[in-house]
Parts: structure tokens; C-alpha cells; sequence
């Protein structure tokens, strides 16, 4: 499979744990966003790489909130404290150098307890 | 089942109907727009885009309207099959800028 994947898939924690997610974009895309999804409405944006260079940060991406792309080509999103109000699907997207086209892997569903 | 103005968020149409699905974007610096399907428990799957510089542009199946002047956006699915049920959304993007601002989405049910 080439396109964006993610993992876990589904992620439930109790509130006060810190969560880790890993994305793996499509080969040679240069871009990476990370959205969430909350039920019932459209992805929101959170923030974005190119290569290593976190380019754009969301005011949703509040301070309990970190990502990295250490080498360019993977990226995790950690969650520390989590809350309920945490609970969603966190999205990744990836976009070749030439093009604005996003493409979505499948998500990875979190539920805080 | 067609959807005149503002964007619903439902469509029910029969199978092998047309199907429109309208979206109304809230940039007009926006320069770049992408349909995209969302099944249930699945991410965003791209289905079409279209650049500002086009009023329309076609795909298998599919088709892009985009009016500028209103900045609006439509979707049409020309004999619409039971798999077209999803969420559809659209989304805007402005050159450069990192995020795609996703609209709040219709649902379409294809009707056996």
C-alpha cells in the first residue's frame, strides 16, 4: 500500500495519559498535515511540515500538544494530559512538492475515558 | 436529487439519479479547491480538484463547478450508485498556505 498510513488505528487512554501517534506519508511527499475530526464535522487543521520545518501551528494545537518530523519523512503527534474533549480522529495528510493536493491516510480514532 | 443553494447536510437520491451536492467557501483568496468522499470510520478520500482559474472541470463520473463571483462550489455524480454513499466535503485552499479549510459536509444516501 503507498498511500499515508497511521497508528494506531484506534487509541482509547484514560484522561491524564499522554497518547503518541505515527504518521508515514506517501514516498517523496515533501508535506505533512495533521487535521482533527470531530463527529459530525469536517477535518480541522492543526499543523504542517515541509521536510523537517513545522511551518504552520493551529491555535487549536494548544500547548499539550507537540509534533515532530525528525527526518522528514514520518511524523508523530503527541498528546500530553489528555482530556476528554480530546477525544476524536486524528488525521494525516500528506502533498507531493509540485501540488496542493492533500491526501488522507485512514485516521487514528482516540477515545479519552 | 438535486440541491438548489446553500448546501444541505443531506441528499437522498435514487440509484442511477444525477446527484448535486453545493458548497458555499468562505475565501475569496482562495485559489484551489478539492471534493472529497469520507466514508464511515475511513479518512478523506480525494475525489476531484479544481483551480480558480477553471469553472469547471470532469472527472469519472464526477464533475467540479466553480462560481466564483458566489463562491460556490458544486459537486455532480452522474448515476449515482449505492457505493457514492458518504459524507462529502468540500475544501478551499489558498496557495502557499498550509491548511485545507474543509466546509461542514453533506451526506449522501443512494436509495436501492
Amino acid at each position: 500500500d503507498t498511500g499515508v498510513s497511521q497508528d494506531p488505528r484506534h487509541k482509547i487512554t484514560k484522561r491524564g495519559q499522554n497518547v503518541t501517534f505515527r504518521c508515514d506519508p506517501i514516498s517523496e511527499h515533501n508535506r505533512l498535515y495533521w487535521y482533527r475530526q470531530t463527529l459530525g464535522q469536517g477535518p480541522e487543521f492543526l499543523t504542517y511540515f515541509q521536510n523537517e520545518a513545522q511551518l504552520e501551528k493551529s491555535r487549536l494545537l494548544s500547548d499539550r500538544f507537540s509534533a515532530e518530523r525528525p527526518k522528514g519523512s514520518f511524523s508523530t503527534l503527541e498528546i500530553q494530559r489528555t482530556e476528554q474533549g480530546d477525544s476524536a480522529m486524528y488525521l494525516c495528510a500528506s502533498s507531493p512538492p509540485s501540488g496542493q493536493s492533500q491526501f488522507f491516510g485512514p485516521g487514528t480514532r482516540l477515545t479519552v475515558l | 436529487g438535486e440541491n438548489v443553494g446553500l448546501h444541505l447536510p443531506t441528499l437522498s437520491v435514487q440509484e442511477g439519479d444525477n446527484s448535486i451536492i453545493n458548497c458555499a467557501y468562505s475565501n475569496s483568496a482562495s485559489d484551489y479547491f478539492i471534493w472529497y468522499k469520507q466514508e464511515s470510520g475511513k479518512g478523506p478520500q480525494f475525489i476531484i480538484d479544481i483551480r480558480s482559474n477553471m469553472d469547471k472541470r470532469q472527472g469519472q463520473r464526477v464533475t467540479v463547478l466553480l462560481n466564483k463571483t458566489v463562491k460556490h462550489l458544486s459537486l455532480q455524480i452522474a448515476a449515482t450508485q449505492p457505493g457514492d454513499s458518504a459524507v462529502y466535503f468540500c475544501a478551499e485552499n489558498i496557495h502557499l498556505a498550509g491548511d485545507m479549510r474543509f466546509g461542514a459536509g453533506t451526506r449522501l444516501t443512494v436509495k436501492p
